[in-house]
């Protein structure tokens, strides 16, 4: 089945302690993406790839890494998690080739204490 | 930056009823999309609309890419059709993607 997977899908954690939310798809897509959704802010890209290798800030990039070694996977690091990353991430896949529809995954609810 | 506004923020309807959802954007956009959040938190694609009409079952929507608007139909609406409507634009391929608030649709029976 075509589809992007994320895990955890939750996470409660503490301040300071590093994390990785894992994004993985399986369409062969080139760009991929991370979201976050805040009440009263919506959806925010963090971050994009448009192909392995290559990664350029969102709106909302600060405290948070990515990388993109592999096609499939588009990791989310957070160094040092504050409670005001506390939120709900998305992940989004898009096939690239002049085909530009996102794709979401089921999304990771995390909770920085 | 790309401002994106969508209107109404809220609606109910009866179940039954037809709406229109409207997305604005403030400079002109080289993609589209239509989304629909459902009450559990998944986020669907409705259409790929930079220009022109599509339709799907129930679902339409049209784009105006010169005047720089997006409508959303939703004809004889169902409970299931409940949750946000967002619209997401993205001024040139494989850059940034703005999304706008959403609007947020109760269907009741």
């Amino acid at each position: 089945e075509a589809q992007v997977t994320q895990n955890p899908r939750y996470l409660i954690t503490v301040t300071g302690k590093k994390l990785t939310v894992t994004c993985s798809q399986n369409m062969n897509h080139e760009y991929m993406s991370w979201y976050r959704q805040d009440p009263g802010l919506g959806l925010r890209q963090i971050y994009y790839s448009m192909n392995v290798e290559v990664t350029d800030k969102g709106d909302v990039p600060e405290g948070y890494k990515v990388s993109r070694k592999e096609k499939r996977n588009f990791p989310l690091i957070l160094e040092s998690p504050s409670p005001n990353q506390t939120s709900l991430y998305f992940c989004a896949s898009m096939p690239g080739q002049d085909t530009y529809e996102q794709y979401f995954g089921p999304g990771t609810r995390l909770t920085v204490t | 930056g790309i401002q994106v506004e969508q209107s109404p923020p809220d609606l109910i309807l009866q179940e039954g009823a037809n709406s229109t959802l409207r997305c604005n954007f403030s400079d002109s956009v080289n993609n589209l999309q239509w989304f629909h959040q459902n009450p559990w938190g998944q986020l669907i694609n409705l259409f790929y609309i930079p220009s022109g009409t599509k339709q799907n079952g129930r679902l339409s929507a049209t784009t105006v890419a010169t005047e720089r608007y997006s409508l959303l139909y939703i004809s004889s609406s169902q409970t299931t059709d409940s949750g946000v409507y967002f619209c997401a634009v993205e001024k040139t391929s494989y850059d940034k993607v703005i999304f706008g608030p959403g609007t947020s649709l109760s269907v009741i029976p």
